[in-house]
């Protein structure tokens, strides 16, 4: 089945700076790569996603690019700001909803 | 968007007890419903896929018959824990589909004691 890989699981960047995450995966059949944000005790909410017919997709401060070939994905925050705060994660699917997640990444921006 | 909903939020139950946990898709219909598992930090794990009129299908290390799994109408899906332990005390999310997206319901606290 899917294996999903995301790294780093803690990142901490200066208000204002870039933040990079990156997930792999080993299922060449997922074509549906979304990306979501969990606060503290709350349900994950999707930021962004991508699909396997585009590269790259951005929305404000927030993009993502998809590498088939190399069967990879990254998430890229703008100008981070400490609202940003949160864990994210990356999941993988050969639909659209049965999700396989990354392990998580806790990005922590400091003001 | 749509929205899922989860009941309970929390829930504290007494070890060899049973816990039934519901997740409703209140603006759509959701013949496939999904419950995820999550340990304090760290990711969502996919227990089973919860099918319309159907038996539900369980991923690999997930016992049947202690998360019972039912879904009964297109609007919702009950998970089960049945002689709850406290190694079962975890976030207890569940998901369905509209469209193209999939949405969360807010979780389920379960703590055995």
């Amino acid at each position: 089945g899917e294996n999903v890989e995301q790294h780093p699981s803690t990142l901490s960047v200066q208000e204002g700076d870039s933040a990079v995450i990156k997930c792999t995966y080993s299922d060449s059949a997922s074509n549906y790569f979304p990306w979501y944000k969990q606060e503290l005790g709350k349900r994950p909410q999707l930021i962004i996603d991508i699909r396997s017919n585009v590269g790259e997709k951005k929305d404000q401060r927030i993009a993502v690019t998809l590498n088939k070939t190399a069967k990879h994905f990254s998430l890229h925050i703008t100008e981070t700001q400490p609202e940003d705060s949160a864990v994210y994660f990356c999941a993988a699917s050969k639909s659209s909803y049965k999700l396989i997640f990354g392990s998580g990444t806790r990005l922590l921006v400091r003001p | 968007g749509a929205v899922v909903s989860q009941h309970p939020s929390r829930v504290i139950c007494k070890s060899g007890t049973s816990v039934k946990i519901e997740c409703r898709s209140l603006d759509f219909q959701a013949t496939t419903m999904f419950w995820y598992r999550q340990f304090p930090k760290q990711s969502l794990m996919l227990m089973a896929t919860s099918n319309e009129g159907s038996k539900a299908t369980y991923e690999q290390g997930v016992e049947k018959d202690k998360f019972l799994i039912n879904h009964a109408s297109l609007t919702l899906s009950t998970l089960t824990v049945t002689s709850a332990h406290p190694e079962d005390s975890s976030f207890y999310i569940c998901s369905a589909e509209k469209g193209t997206e999939a949405f969360f319901g807010q979780g389920t606290r379960l703590t055995v004691v």
